[in-house]
């Protein structure tokens, strides 16, 4: 089956430390993204990638990195920069590329659901 | 900046009592309007894109609609199983979201 696997789904950090979440995708999709969910707030876009070895900043990038090394693969690294780094993280991928680039449908990851203690 | 601003945020309803959420959007040169279903704890799962004023695509008991300014979702005869929270999105680049309508559907 084709799809979006994000892992762990839930995930413990103590302060001052980094931690990664991985997302993998067996869609062939060209474009991936994270976003960040907290209760009552919309998505909002952490990093994007249209293609393999290159990503931009989303509209919250700070305190995080990522990298795209794999077509497959786009894992997200929070950092202790992150001040407020509790919430729900999803990771999704598109189509991307050609007329349309990166305004196609979104296909979603389940989350990861990161908790500082 | 692109805005998309969702309303209701709540919405409770009996089974079988048809409502409309509305997705409202500033946005220069919106290249597509876009509708998901997030089930608590899950990712969102895509349902519609709609590109133009006047289009209209359906689901089930889901309809979606565009104007120039904004789009409605309409939920005819609903059932408890359409309790989720709906999010739009839309952009000229890459989507905004909004904060998404949590409906509860009553049996």
């Amino acid at each position: 089956d084709g799809g979006i696997t994000q892992s762990p789904k839930y995930l413990f950090r103590k302060e001052g430390q980094n931690v990664t979440l991985s997302c993998e995708q067996n869609l062939n999709h060209d474009a991936m993204y994270w976003y960040r969910q907290d209760p009552g707030q919309g998505l909002r876009l952490i990093y994007y990638s249209q293609i393999v070895n290159d990503f931009q900043k989303g509209d919250i990038a700070e305190g995080y990195s990522v990298s795209r090394e794999k077509k497959e693969s786009f894992p997200l690294t929070v950092t202790s920069a992150q001040k407020n780094p509790t919430a729900f993280y999803l990771c999704a991928s598109s189509i991307g590329l050609g007329e349309r680039s990166l305004y196609n449908e979104q296909f979603f990851g389940p989350g990861t659901r990161l908790t500082v203690l | 900046e692109d805005q998309v601003t969702q309303s209701p945020e709540a919405l409770r309803l009996q089974e079988g009592e048809s409502s409309s959420l509305n997705c409202s959007y500033t946005v220069s040169g919106l290249r597509g309007l876009f509708w998901y279903r997030q089930d608590p704890g899950k990712g969102p799962e895509f349902l519609f894109t709609l590109y133009s004023a006047g289009e209209e695509k359906e689901k089930e008991r889901l309809k979606a609609t565009l104007t120039k300014k904004e789009s409605f979702l309409h939920i005819t005869a609903p059932k408890p199983e359409d309790s989720a929270t709906y999010l739009c999105a839309g952009g000229s680049y890459i989507p905004t979201f909004g904060r998404g309508t949590s409906l509860i559907v009553h049996p």
